[in-house]
């Protein structure tokens, strides 16, 4: 069975803040790496996909890095905002099309 | 990529029913899946939705229960049958191209099911 954790659960920060988190996947059969955001009634959204060691990726204020030798990936968020405030998830892709995901980070942002 | 539209969006059904979700994607589209998000538990694969053939479910996932049609490229109905207050979650829907930009997924926005 393969596990994809994440971590914390759930953060709260102020408006300004900066922030990350943590998923980990298995180090092996690895594929590419996910990461999506999800607001509340709506669809998750495709942040990254993450390929290759050593991997960073930018989007605005959000980035993300890659480790696949040790099955890990951090999401780092700049300058935190209340739009940010969403559940982040990481989904691990194998060989197949199947996408295991994790629990997620619950982020919210108090202005 | 894909847009992608669920309904209901949510509903609240009476235990012993059937609820039939529908997923419509805007483009011919290899792939479609459906997942179930219970409370505080990740997102899990139901079913690998397959056009003109029977779905492809996973473990602990059984036919019975969430029979899957999918009759065209664009256009899949997942039913959860039979419903008890466990089956209250988020069902969600997704699709993607084989073997396209690494087996990115394009999701729904979710039916949102409460079971009394």
């Amino acid at each position: 069975i393969l596990n994809v954790e994440q971590s914390p659960q759930s953060l709260h920060v102020q408006e300004g803040d900066s922030t990350n988190f943590t998923c980990s996947f298995p180090s092996s059969n690895f594929y590419a790496l996910h990461w999506y955001r999800w607001e509340t009634a709506k669809s998750p959204e495709a942040l990254f996909v993450m390929t290759l060691n050593g991997d960073e990726k930018k989007k605005g204020r959000i980035s993300a890095t890659l480790n696949t030798k040790e099955g890990y990936s951090y999401l780092y968020i700049k300058g935190s905002q209340p739009e940010d405030s969403a559940t982040y998830l990481c989904a691990f892709g194998g060989a197949t099309n199947k996408l295991i995901f994790g629990t997620g980070t619950l982020l919210a942002v108090q202005p | 990529s894909a847009v992608i539209s669920q309904k209901p969006s949510r509903d609240i059904c009476q235990r012993g029913t059937s609820l039939t979700i529908q997923c419509q994607v805007d483009s011919q589209v290899t792939m479609m899946f459906w997942y179930r998000q219970q409370p505080g538990q990740s997102l899990t694969l139901i079913a690998t939705a397959n056009q003109g053939s029977e779905a492809t479910y996973e473990s602990g996932f059984v036919i019975d229960k969430f029979p899957i049609s999918r009759p065209n490229l664009t256009f899949s109905t997942l039913t959860v049958s039979n419903l008890s207050p466990e089956d209250s979650s988020i069902y969600l829907c997704s699709a993607g191209r084989a073997g396209g930009s690494y087996n990115e997924q394009f999701f729904g926005p979710g039916t949102r099911l409460t079971v009394l």
